[in-house]
């Protein structure tokens, strides 16, 4: 049974408006969530993270939020690149595990110029 | 080289041929991880070292399976007798703490 879901394999945006990508998880144990993003033919780069004492964490363009009692967090690209087309995905991970990530299956992000 | 570094990028086995994948990690991190890729999914855990020891190995599929990091280095994941189920994208990534990991490029196994 997949942990962490990712139930939108695909969002198509305008170049300049926000994208937002979603992702649900269902160990209440994971304290800690990461984003990846994936340019064919290469690995997963990291891309931003949130730990569960926080709701929000921002980074240039890049925002993370994080509903703990939803198990839901959720990233804001804005405003969104054609450069930003690539797959995301979403990753959590908890200290009783020694934070090893399990993965969601990704969402596929196109940006449209 | 900086970052983690995977070779062979892309290895054609004959099905019941036995392979070898090789991860060069960051150099002193201290926690290694693989993990295989099928196309269109997520990466799914396969083993995660910390130093040399092999801490988890709980998603390794099978004892054909079979992963080391000898000197808590390199690391290498190696594949018996190889079916084509096997067929998939093998990414290492390593971490300095319990923050996070860093990829590779992985290598793509293709089994035929």
């Amino acid at each position: 049974d997949q942990q962490v879901k990712q139930n939108s394999p695909s969002l198509s945006v305008q170049e300049g408006r926000i994208s937002i990508l979603n992702c649900d998880y269902t160990n209440s144990m994971f304290d800690y969530f990461l984003w990846y993003k994936k340019y064919p033919a290469e690995g997963p780069t990291f891309l931003i993270s949130i730990s569960s004492i926080k709701d929000k964490n921002e980074d240039g363009r890049f925002t993370v939020f994080l509903n703990k009692s939803a198990k839901h967090l959720s990233l804001h690209i804005v405003p969104s690149q054609p450069g930003d087309s690539a797959v995301y995905f979403c990753a959590a991970s908890a200290r009783g595990g020694s934070y090893i990530p399990t993965f969601g299956r990704g969402t596929s992000l196109i940006v449209h110029p | 080289g900086a970052g983690v570094s995977q070779s062979p990028r892309y290895k054609v086995a004959k099905r019941g041929q036995d392979v070898a994948l090789r991860c060069d990690p960051i150099s002193g991190h201290v926690s290694l991880f693989w993990y295989q890729q099928a196309l269109g999914q997520g990466p799914e855990f396969l083993t995660y070292f910390q130093n040399e020891a092999q801490l988890d190995k709980s998603g390794l599929p099978s004892d054909r399976f079979f992963a080391e990091r000898p000197e808590g280095s390199v690391s290498t994941l190696k594949i018996q007798r190889t079916q084509q189920e096997d067929s998939a994208v093998y990414l290492c990534a390593s971490r300095a703490g319990d923050t996070e990991a860093f990829f590779g490029q992985g290598t793509r196994l293709t089994v035929v």
